[in-house]
């Protein structure tokens, strides 16, 4: 049974930083990783889809890597803004979509 | 382009009493289609899903349960529900195979009191 985990569970950073979320996944057996933000009492928006075959994607600020051997992806956020301020949510498609529980983020200006 | 509508984004209702949350989808032809939830403190789970119309999946056991009477249009029922029924209900949709990307709604927020 595929398990997710998101550490750490929330982060609180100043303005500018350079921060890195962490997702570890028990079954390598993926079709894909997605990053997720969630606004409080939002539904979710989309930040990097990474194909089991891809090791990275890049939007923006953004950096998704992928290590399916391992289990483990990780999303760099560049340059922190209190706008980043959000629950990040990673998911991995197998069988059935996963989700981790999330990091919750909070940049202070 | 394609637009996911769920209402109502937020739900005050009774224990005990009846549950209908509705999803419709826009601009796209036999979505697989998704209701997932968020209990307080935990992850997102799928509750069920829709390949087709009629056609419903459930993930996991509960008091919860799901239609698709049209095409784009997906329903979460309940006939009594329980204070564990609190949570954020969310619903997605997808084409093609199911490793294509999910797309999600504004999601409902139910308080069951």
């Amino acid at each position: 049974k595929q398990e997710v985990t998101q550490i750490p569970a929330a982060l609180s950073v100043p303005e500018g930083e350079n921060l890195v979320l962490n997702c570890s996944f028990t079954d390598s057996a993926i079709y894909n990783l997605q990053w997720f933000r969630q606004d409080p009492g939002k539904g979710l928006t989309s930040l990097l889809l990474i194909q089991s075959s891809q090791r990275e994607q890049t939007s923006g600020r953004l950096n998704a890597s992928l290590d399916k051997s391992s289990g483990r992806s990780t999303l760099y956020i560049a340059a922190s803004q209190p706008g980043d301020s959000a629950t990040y949510l990673c998911a991995v498609l197998g069988t059935a979509l996963i989700f981790g529980k999330g990091t919750t983020l909070s940049v202070s200006s | 382009s394609q637009t996911i509508h769920q209402w109502p984004a937020t739900l005050v209702q009774p224990v005990g009493s009846p549950l209908s949350l509705e999803c419709t989808v826009e601009g796209t032809s036999n979505p697989n289609l998704y209701w997932y939830r968020q209990a307080a403190g935990r992850g997102l789970q799928l509750l069920f899903y829709s390949v087709g119309i009629g056609q419903i999946s459930s993930e996991v056991p509960q008091n919860l349960s799901a239609s698709r009477p049209q095409d784009r249009q997906f329903i979460l029922s309940s006939k009594k529900l329980l204070l564990s029924d609190s949570g954020f209900y969310l619903c997605a949709w997808s084409t093609g195979p199911k490793r294509n990307i999910q797309y999600f709604g504004a999601g409902t927020r139910l308080s069951v009191l």
